[in-house]
């Protein structure tokens, strides 16, 4: 399974940019960069996709290296209803799947 | 369009029953998933299916857990002889197929199983 690497939790006041990191050293050329986010007591919600270029949707931004072994998730402006734990995902492609696989996430805090 | 819907939204059972969640995906999709998530985990992957067939069923557990999606109605992730360990959040997600790959995962309310 392709790995993800994300700092356990940041924290970023309100109405200011909040870039968060992911490291996936390990991913393959076919794997798709995808992020969700999860707020309390839901279930997660997608956010964003991208397999090289960047991209932007209303939401958020995301940022990919060139060498896709690593990506940025960028909220323009941070607000209370952004605090939620955001997880960033390759997903395989195969035969037999359209896994997600996720790992533990960064807990955002969006300080007032 | 509404989304994925999961019912119920909690349920307990005692130590022995039998637990059923329901998922009904996002219309127009037809593959389904099923996630479960331990208290402070992430969550994981137990199976994937299609209309009347399991994909991968790599994340189930061999005993007591089983999971169908049935021509007509909701996919139905089924646990027998519930234990204490069983409690978490279980999550379904539906795709679409585009391009006739399956696509971005929708992800349900969740169903909290409390084993008592």
């Amino acid at each position: 399974d392709a790995k993800t690497t994300q700092p356990n939790s940041m924290e970023s006041n309100e109405e200011e940019p909040v870039h968060l990191p992911c490291n996936h050293s390990t991913i393959s050329g076919t794997d798709y960069i995808h992020w969700y986010r999860q707020l309390p007591s839901q279930g997660p919600e997608y956010v964003i996709h991208g397999l090289t270029s960047n991209v932007n949707n209303r939401m958020a931004s995301l940022a990919i290296a060139e060498d896709r072994k690593s990506s940025t998730l960028i909220l323009h402006r941070a607000t209370l209803r952004d605090a939620a734990v955001y997880y960033c995902i390759l997903r395989a492609l195969s035969n037999t799947g359209n896994q997600f696989y996720f790992g533990t996430g960064t807990s955002l805090t969006v300080i007032p | 369009n509404a989304g994925v819907m999961q019912n119920p939204r909690h349920l307990v059972r005692r130590r022995g029953q039998e637990a059923r969640l329901r998922c009904s995906p996002m219309k127009g999709h037809s593959h389904v998933y099923w996630y479960r998530q331990l208290p402070e985990e992430g969550l994981k992957f137990m199976v994937y299916l299609q209309k009347e067939n399991i994909i991968d069923e790599s994340g189930m557990p061999k005993e007591r857990f089983s999971a169908e999606f049935p021509k007509e109605g909701p996919s139905i992730l089924r646990i027998q002889q519930v234990v204490r360990g069983d409690s978490a959040a279980y999550f379904c997600a539906s795709s679409p197929i585009i391009y006739r790959v399956p696509d971005t995962q929708y992800f349900g309310p969740g169903t909290r199983l409390t084993v008592l």
